[in-house]
């Protein structure tokens, strides 16, 4: 199976900060990286497929970039409804596998 | 309302069996993949089924392969996830989810339901 690995675990940041979260495949997986958002009590949210491509009605402040086994995501500028755990996934190979996750905490 | 609906949850001995439904509104059902995800009590998610937009292709991993099945009614815009041999393990929430692909599975997931808890205990 592929592995998906996130750093970092947890991250604590202030509102208007600029946050990276990276995420690394065990093996090439292209461009078939996933991104998903999800707060406390809630289903997770798809943010970006395609490594890159925002999901409609994402704000343009998510980013994400990367091809092969090296991904990040980055929110430019942190709101304060931003605050929640993101997970990767790689949708290139069955069984499709996620990150273990990357909280996004407030400072 | 394009909407995800779970049920069927709750809690089951180990080694018994639970139904989990999934009502889909508002999208041409037929047209898409539908998968369950499940998430365990604080943990990540993990993948568990597909079910192509007819029916005629399923695919599981390894963890659950030959004790959980998925099926589909399109007349009843319904996916549903048979769950046999429950252990401990699959103690979760499970989600429904929409495959973003239209008549082909792309394996990621658009759209999501609630989710419904199923813990495995005596």
């Amino acid at each position: 199976d592929f592995q998906m690995t996130q750093s970092p675990s947890s991250v604590s940041a202030s509102v208007g900060d600029r946050v990276t979260i990276t995420c690394r495949a065990s093996q090439d997986i292209g461009r078939w990286l996933v991104w998903y958002q999800q707060k406390p009590g809630k289903a997770p949210k798809l943010l970006i497929y395609a490594a890159s491509t925002l999901q409609s009605g994402v704000p343009s402040r998510f980013s994400g970039s990367g091809s092969g086994t090296d991904f990040t995501l980055t929110i430019s500028s942190l709101q304060p409804e931003d605050f929640a755990t993101y997970y990767c996934q790689q949708s290139n190979t069955i069984p499709w596998t996620f990150g273990r996750g990357t909280k996004v905490e407030i400072k | 309302q394009v909407q995800l609906v779970e049920s069927g949850g709750g809690v089951v001995q180990p080694g018994r069996s639970l139904r989990l439904s999934c009502a889909a509104s508002g999208f041409t059902f037929r047209n898409y993949a539908m998968h369950w995800v499940r998430q365990a009590p604080g943990k990540g998610l993990e993948w568990v089924a597909v079910i192509s937009y007819d029916g005629s292709n399923k695919n599981y991993p390894d963890s659950v392969k030959g004790r959980l099945t998925i099926s589909r009614d399109n007349s009843k815009n319904t996916v549903y996830l048979q769950m046999n041999s429950l252990r401990g393990d699959d103690t979760a929430i499970y989600y429904c989810a929409r495959d973003r692909g239209i008549q082909f599975w792309l394996g990621h997931f658009d759209l999501w339901g609630q989710g419904t808890l199923v813990t495995v205990s005596s």
